[in-house]
């Protein structure tokens, strides 16, 4: 089965607020995790990443957060914009692995005006 | 500097044709790598290549499908005989050693 999967498929939010995709997964060999944002119809767009001896990192807007208790992984996006409106894909890599990467199936978020 | 480059865009192959996909990596990257995505899914990892090299192809069909990295030119993974089934995205990352950086995709069709 699917060893990384996400809570919720789709997102809803208003402009400005701020979103919260969830994202767990089942190895605890995993030691690197990104997200990518993909628009239809074209390909992934890394957007942040964080290693497993990491439990936070933050980019431009964007937080990532990685409780390996709980295996769980959450991408925080402040004063979301319309212009975020995507779906969101967390991957892992297994140590060890050739960074071959595992997806989840994506959260789709819509940013309404 | 130009990013990961594929091509076709878009292709349109017949049950039992072959299909070419193509991936030029980001100048500078070695490293290779493959995977597909079906509606509504996320992607699936196929095969990593380096150069002339094929180091993990664990994600590839055992049957019709081969990948390629050769010395000069762009990165060939090549679909023999054509099912329906393999309609999909075809999406390719190269990478200098970590952190992979995305095509645009290759949208297969098989009528």
């Amino acid at each position: 089965g699917e060893s990384v999967g996400l809570h919720l498929p789709t997102l809803s939010v208003q402009e400005g607020d701020n979103s919260i995709i969830n994202c767990a997964y089942s190895n605890s060999a995993s030691d690197y995790f990104i997200w990518y944002k993909q628009e239809s119809g074209k390909g992934p767009q890394f957007i942040i990443d964080i290693r497993s001896n990491m439990d936070k990192r933050q980019g431009q807007r964007v937080t990532v957060l990685l409780n390996k208790t709980v295996k769980h992984l959450s991408l925080q996006i402040a004063a979301t914009q319309p212009g975020d409106s995507a779906v969101y894909f967390c991957a892992e890599n297994i140590k060890g692995s050739n960074y071959k990467l595992t997806f989840g199936k994506g959260t789709l978020l819509t940013v309404n005006p | 500097n130009a990013g990961v480059m594929q091509n076709p865009r878009h292709l349109v192959r017949r049950r039992g044709q072959e299909a070419r996909l193509r991936c030029s990596p980001m100048k500078g990257h070695s490293h290779v790598y493959w995977y597909r995505q079906l509606p509504e899914e996320g992607l699936k990892f196929m095969v990593y290549l380096q150069k002339e090299n094929i180091i993990d192809e664990s994600g590839m069909p055992k049957e019709r499908f081969s990948a390629e990295f050769p010395k000069e030119g762009p990165s060939i993974l090549r679909i023999q005989q054509v099912v329906r089934g393999d309609s999909a995205a075809y999406f390719c990352a190269s990478s200098p050693a970590g952190e992979q950086y995305f095509g645009p995709g290759t949208r297969l069709t098989v009528t």
